[in-house]
This record gives structure tokens, sequence and C-alpha cells, in this order.
């Protein structure tokens, strides 16, 4: 299976609001409603910010959503700040025996 | 506290065995399955396998099939991944997650375990 397909980089500005992609196929991304994004610090391990496409695990900031249309899903953090910083993942849900999701490359967001 | 607590680094030479362990508390652990993850320097998350603790039902990404082994020992609410010879290739950190019970997220990381093979 390959892996979904993200921007490897983006960047803004304290207070402003960036959106990250993540492209699928019609097998993944387009077919389930089970699309998850993971924020990992350097040097820590992922964290789960967003599953099912749009919600959020308790404890996990609104300023955090997710969307998704068609092979493509989404992530939006509004309100930047410096500590968002982080390398993003998402994943999805694919329709197979042998292997639950698979990951999309990483996007690393530059605060600046 | 839910957690999963991982095993200590390695550093290991090529062609020898190892071992890696994830254990998980706070949690029924039968009832959720326990993923592998693989993330090798600088680079992206790979899932390497998945097993459910209740009956050790495991499924492996077509990736990792016959290079690694996942196990199980309940009575320990242990996980387990296994090589039986090293590469050089395999340096990287290793997580174990859970899976939520749910969703298809993995709402759970242990802290992951680094190897080294040289």
């Amino acid at each position: 299976q390959s892996a979904l397909t993200q921007p490897a980089s983006v960047s803004g500005s304290p207070g402003q609001s960036i959106t990250i992609s993540c492209t699928g196929t019609s097998i993944d991304v387009g077919l389930f409603d089970y699309v998850s994004w993971y924020q990992q610090v350097p040097g820590k391990s992922p964290k789960l910010i967003i599953y099912d496409v749009n919600n959020r695990p308790s404890g996990v900031s609104n300023r955090f959503s997710g969307s998704k249309s068609g092979n493509t899903a989404s992530l939006t953090i509004s309100g930047l700040q410096s500590e968002d910083e982080a390398e993003y993942y998402c994943s999805s849900y694919i329709n197979s025996n042998t292997l639950f999701v698979v990951f999309g490359g990483g996007t690393k967001l530059t605060v600046l | 506290e839910v957690q999963l607590v991982q095993s200590g680094g390695e550093l290991k030479k090529p062609g020898e065995s190892l071992k890696i362990s994830c254990e998980g508390s706070g949690y029924s652990f039968t009832n959720y399955w326990i993923a592998w993850v693989r993330q090798m320097p600088g680079k992206g998350l790979e899932l390497m396998g998945i097993i459910y603790p209740g009956d050790s039902d495991t499924r492996y990404s077509p990736s990792f099939q016959g290079q690694v082994t996942i196990s199980v020992d309940r009575s320990i609410r242990t996980a387990y991944v296994e090589w039986s010879s090293l590469k050089a290739s395999d340096t990287a950190i290793y997580y174990c997650a859970r899976k939520a019970s749910s969703h298809y997220g993995l709402d759970v990381w242990g802290q992951g375990t680094t190897v080294t093979v040289s």
C-alpha cells in the first residue's frame, strides 16, 4: 500500500491559520471516514489530535480541526502558536485483511 | 493512567537477534489492538503490524511480513516485536501504540525504543 501524500512543509505566523492536505485514493481516504491526524514534536512520540476525519480527542485544543473532500483530507490549525511547530502525519483506514491504516509522509509545520 | 511503557534502547550488531517489548497498564490490555510503528532516522511513520492480545490475531504490513515477528504475553500485559537477524537498515525508533476501541486512531503511544544496528 502506498503512503498518503502530504506537503513536505508548511509555515505560518503566530495567530494565522494553516491547512495541511493529505491525498489518498478511492480505496482509503475517499472510501472511509476514518482519517486520523497525529502531531509529533521533535524527540517525542506522536500524539493523536484528530480521528474519524473531524473529531478531537479529549484535551486537544479546538484550534485543530479536520475535514475531507473526495480523496483529500485536511487538517486546519487556527490561531497558530509557537508550540504548534511540529511534524504532522495523517493516516487512513484501508480496506485490507493485512493492515488497518496507512500513513502520510508527514508535514513539517514551521511557525515563523 | 493509561500508558504503554517500552523497553530501553538497544545497540546491536548485524546478524544478531532482538526482542523489544511494550507493557500496557491502566486499561483492559486484552481488549485493544496494539500496533507497532517504525520511524527510521529523519523519516515518517510506517505501520509494521498489529496484534490483538485477546486472541493473538496478528496482521503484518506487506513490507514487514517475514522480517519481524509480533507476539504478546497476556499474563504480563506485554506485546513484543522480534528480529532473528538484524540489518543496519533496521536502525530506527520503534513505537507501540494502542488502537482506540471506537475508531481507527492510535490513541495511546509508548515512548519509543531506539534500535541501533552497527
